[in-house]
């Protein structure tokens, strides 16, 4: 079974500084890879994916993901933090066998900004 | 273009009772996910519908069951609520099986 790992349950950051939010999977071959946000009592939005391509991925609201296939990372950055990108941050990966399809989300990383 | 809606927002229940979380998807979206969240946990697969049949199932009970309806709405059903289901349930939607989910709000469950 795929799993994903966030070693960061919270980061610090100044705004205005850069940041980079880890993200480690384990499967055999290359999943499709996800970023989601999720701000307090809402559901999650996506920031950015990778199915397959170019590696550097251009997400929204300024994000950016490196796929890095012989780490088995996905680590999204963004180079100037803002006060609203304060949130929970999910990386996430999604298999697809046998027509089935069958996502795993790892437990977040909490994103405080600081003024 | 309407965008995921999911109902009740909150629902208090007790345990052993029965429950029903409805989700509407996006407009032209013909797979359903179901997720659950814990507080301070990123979501688990429930189970994921496509074209009204089941697509992929999480490490979830049978008391946890889904539908999908032919205008691609969705319900996930708990029978006998145990206290550690109390979470944040998410439904998101898509364009195809492994397309790009959109998420609802959520339907936030207490089990008292």
């Amino acid at each position: 079974a795929q799993s994903v790992t966030q070693p960061d349950i919270h980061i610090t950051v100044s705004e205005g500084a850069s940041l980079e939010l880890r993200c480690n999977y384990s499967y055999g071959a290359t999943p499709y890879l996800f970023w989601y946000v999720q701000s307090p009592g809402q559901g999650l939005q996506l920031l950015l994916k990778y199915f397959s391509g170019d590696t550097l991925v251009q997400g929204i609201k300024g994000f950016e993901a490196e796929f890095k296939r012989s780490q088995s990372s996905f680590n999204l950055r963004k180079p100037s933090v803002h006060w609203s990108d304060a949130a929970e941050y999910f990386c996430a990966v999604g298999i697809s066998s046998g027509g089935s399809y069958i996502p795993t989300f790892g437990r977040g990383t909490s994103l405080i900004v600081h003024p | 273009e309407t965008g995921v809606t999911q109902s009740p927002t909150h629902l208090i229940k007790t345990r052993g009772q029965q429950v029903t979380l409805r989700c509407s998807s996006q407009s032209g979206h013909n797979t359903v996910s179901w997720y659950q969240q814990a507080l301070g946990q990123g979501p688990q697969f429930i189970f994921q519908y496509y074209r009204e049949e089941e697509n992929g199932r999480g490490n979830f009970p049978p008391r946890f069951s889904g539908l999908q309806f032919p205008n691609y709405s969705s319900e996930l059903n708990v029978n006998a609520l145990e206290l550690d289901d109390s979470a944040l349930y998410l439904c998101a939607s898509s364009l195809e099986r492994e397309g790009l989910e959109h998420f609802g709000d959520g339907t936030r469950l207490s089990i008292l």
